[in-house]
């Protein structure tokens, strides 16, 4: 099974600022075939159900804000929020999807400083 | 737009089974695997079981196999999980989750999420 470890389990920045979420992988998760990382990011706010930021590592869904980035390659990954909002107040997520069963990072607490 | 509609909340006594459901739509059901996450309280997601409704494949966690069962009506387009003898460590919100890439691969990240469903077991 792949495990995977996020760090820091919170973290506080103030408005404007930058924020960076660290993933990383037991395993790889890179496919050597597709040459792509199967590695995601999940926002979850308060009372909803998580929704897909960045799949493929980096590629942002459709609608996400482009100050939300991903980063990495085979186990160590990143999420950068570049200028933090205040509607970024949540709990991010990675996932892996390279193999079952499909892990979660512990997630991340992000608050304003 | 694609949805995944869940069953109301749940409120059990140990030992009771319980089925629970998720109807999706705007989408061809059949041609998704479709699953389930669980979200303990206060904690993080736990995979549980993935179904792919065109010829009832299914994929288990080892954590859960044995535990609960995951299957699927195509023609109400809608996926089930159920429990034949809840325990209160079952006390959670389970969510839906279709998986975002149309094809019999299982390699995909979880798009669109259910509202939850959220199961509590408790004498």
């Amino acid at each position: 099974d792949i495990a995977m470890t996020q760090s820091p389990d919170s973290l506080a920045v103030s408005l404007g600022e930058r924020a960076t979420i660290n993933c990383k992988s037991s395993q790889s998760v890179l496919s050597n075939s597709y040459n792509r990382d199967y590695l995601a990011w999940y926002q979850q706010k308060p009372g909803q159900p998580p929704k897909v930021l960045i799949y493929w590592a980096s590629t942002r869904e459709s609608g996400v804000p482009d100050r939300f980035s991903g980063s990495g390659s085979g186990t160590d990954f990143t999420l950068t929020i570049s200028s933090l909002q205040a509607e970024d107040v949540a709990l991010y997520y990675c996932q892996q999807y390279y193999s079952a069963p499909y892990s979660f990072g512990q997630g991340t607490k992000l608050e304003i400083k | 737009e694609v949805h995944l509609v869940q069953s109301g909340a749940e409120v059990k006594k140990p030992g009771e089974s319980l089925k629970i459901s998720c109807q999706g739509s705007g989408y061809n059901f059949r041609a998704h695997w479709i699953g389930w996450v669980r979200q303990m309280p206060g904690t993080g997601l736990d995979w549980v079981a993935m179904i792919f409704p065109g010829d009832s494949n299914t994929i288990y966690s080892p954590s859960f196999q044995g535990q609960v069962t995951i299957s699927a009506d195509k023609s109400r387009s809608t996926a089930y999980l159920q429990w034949s003898s809840l325990k209160a460590s079952d006390t959670a919100i389970y969510y839906c989750v279709r998986l975002r890439t149309e094809s019999l691969s299982v390699r995909s990240w979880f798009d669109p999420w259910g509202q939850g469903t959220q199961v509590t077991v408790t004498s």
